[in-house]
């Protein structure tokens, strides 16, 4: 069946520095990723996403690279900063038009100044 | 951009009794709307996709008679958990797919928190 597996968190950082979390997922067939992002008291918001292995999708300072080898999706940041904060969660769209997500546990991130 | 507005945003309610949760996509129109339920600290978990005119379609374990769904219109579906109990208390959320985008583009509401005591 199809899972995604993140990271435990929460991931604790100052200011600048560099994130990673950790995301791998199994899957049949050809799954999109993605990586949601969910502010305190807010609704999920697309961060970034990757349709096929060896694209990367980045958006704000934030990437993240489809590999099919290692099946993972892993987000990083070079410098992140306080407004960062918040839940971050991978997810996988299986192949099918009009599915649902199937999301990671999630991973909060809390940046201090 | 695409917006999904939930009403109510928190509601607190006894123990035999029915809440209904609206979804309602705000500038485009959804023929498909997937409801989630989230667990403190866990992932959200799909419970049911909704299609707009047909019945929803409930993922295992999830009670239908329970958890009533209804797409009446391509910018509304409804959740009813009927005669809630403690053990539904959670946190629902719902995302709507447009009916003209590609299969990427799903967008969620701001999440409803339900407490029955």
């Amino acid at each position: 069946g199809n899972s995604v597996t993140q990271m435990e968190g929460p991931v604790t950082l100052s200011e600048e520095a560099f994130l990673t979390i950790n995301c791998t997922y199994t899957a049949t067939g050809y799954p999109s990723l993605f990586w949601y992002v969910q502010y305190p008291g807010e609704g999920l918001q697309l961060l970034l996403k990757a349709t096929k292995a060896d694209d990367k999708g980045s958006n704000k300072g934030f990437e993240a690279t489809y590999r099919k080898e290692t099946t993972s999706f892993h987000l990083e940041k070079g410098s992140v900063q306080v407004s960062d904060s918040a839940v971050y969660f991978c997810a996988l769209l299986p192949g099918q038009a009009g599915t649902a997500l199937i999301f990671g546990k999630g991973t909060t991130l809390s940046v201090s100044s | 951009g695409a917006v999904v507005s939930q009403h109510p945003s928190w509601v607190i309610c006894k123990s035999g009794t029915s809440v209904k949760i609206e979804c309602r996509s705000l500038d485009f129109q959804a023929t498909t709307m997937f409801w989630y339920r989230q667990f403190p600290k866990q992932s959200l978990m799909l419970m049911a996709t909704s299609n707009e005119g047909s019945k929803a379609t409930y993922e295992q374990g999830v009670e239908k008679d329970k958890f009533l769904i209804n797409h009446a219109s391509l910018t509304l579906s409804t959740l009813t958990v009927t005669s809630a109990h403690p053990e539904d208390s959670s946190f629902y959320i719902c995302s709507a797919l447009p009916g003209q985008g590609g299969i990427y583009e799903q967008y969620f509401g701001p999440g409803t928190r339900l407490t029955v005591t």
